[in-house]
């Protein structure tokens, strides 16, 4: 079965340093990833997406990921902080076939931005 | 629409009572899924349709949880006699590809609070 484990539900970084934000996964057949930022009171928007093409995803608002199968990892990066990226972050998994389109969602990670 | 809507925005319900929740996708979207999102966690998959036909509904946590998208376009979740384990933000997705494949637009959720 397919699972997501994020390292640290908070993660406090200054303005201007380095996020990374951990994820690693479970899964029995090459899987695709995701990762969604959710603000207060909204639905969860699309950052970046892993689908067997090329391991280094990059995404939206200068976020990107690398997949990693022999560490089964899909940390997320962002070489500098800004005020605006203070936000929840939720690592998903998907397989694709059959009725397994619904995403297994990591339990997400709460970044905090430090002026 | 241009984006996921769901309606109402908050809910509260008092222990007992039945609610319908509502979902409008984006137009031409084939797959639709709900997902429960308690406090603090990661949205959980309750069920997905293709079109009106619903594929899956593993998810749905009780047979009180019941789903219908009957002409393929709004949905809606209703959960009967509700308890107060189901108080969570319920999350609607929607995706232009069948099984959700690439991703999806999510909603900004309905917060059901059962008192």
């Amino acid at each position: 079965a397919q699972s997501v484990t994020q390292l640290g539900s908070h993660v406090s970084v200054s303005e201007g340093a380095l996020v990374l934000l951990r994820c690693n996964y479970s899964s029995s057949v090459p899987p695709y990833l995701f990762w969604y930022v959710q603000y207060p009171n909204q639905g969860l928007q699309l950052l970046l997406k892993y689908t067997s093409a090329a391991t280094l995803v990059k995404g939206i608002n200068g976020f990107e990921a690398e997949f990693k199968k022999s560490e089964t990892s899909f940390h997320l990066t962002k070489p500098s902080a800004h005020m605006s990226d203070a936000a929840e972050y939720f690592c998903a998994v998907s397989l694709y076939g059959g009725s397994q389109g619904n995403l297994i969602f990591g339990k997400g990670t709460k970044l905090s931005v430090k002026p | 629409g241009a984006g996921v809507s769901q309606s109402p925005r908050y809910k509260v319900a008092k222990r007992g009572q039945d609610v319908a929740l509502r979902c409008d996708p984006i137009s031409g979207h084939v797959s639709l899924f709900w997902y429960q999102q308690a406090l603090g966690q990661g949205p959980e998959f309750l069920t997905y349709f293709q079109n009106e036909a619903q594929l899956d509904k593993s998810g749905l946590p009780s047979d009180r949880f019941f789903a219908e998208r009957p002409e393929g376009s709004v949905s809606t979740l209703k959960i009967q006699r509700t308890q107060q384990e189901d108080s969570a933000v319920y999350l609607c997705a929607s995706s232009i590809r069948r099984q959700g494949v690439g991703g999806y637009t999510f909603g900004s959720g309905t917060r059901l609070t059962v008192v």
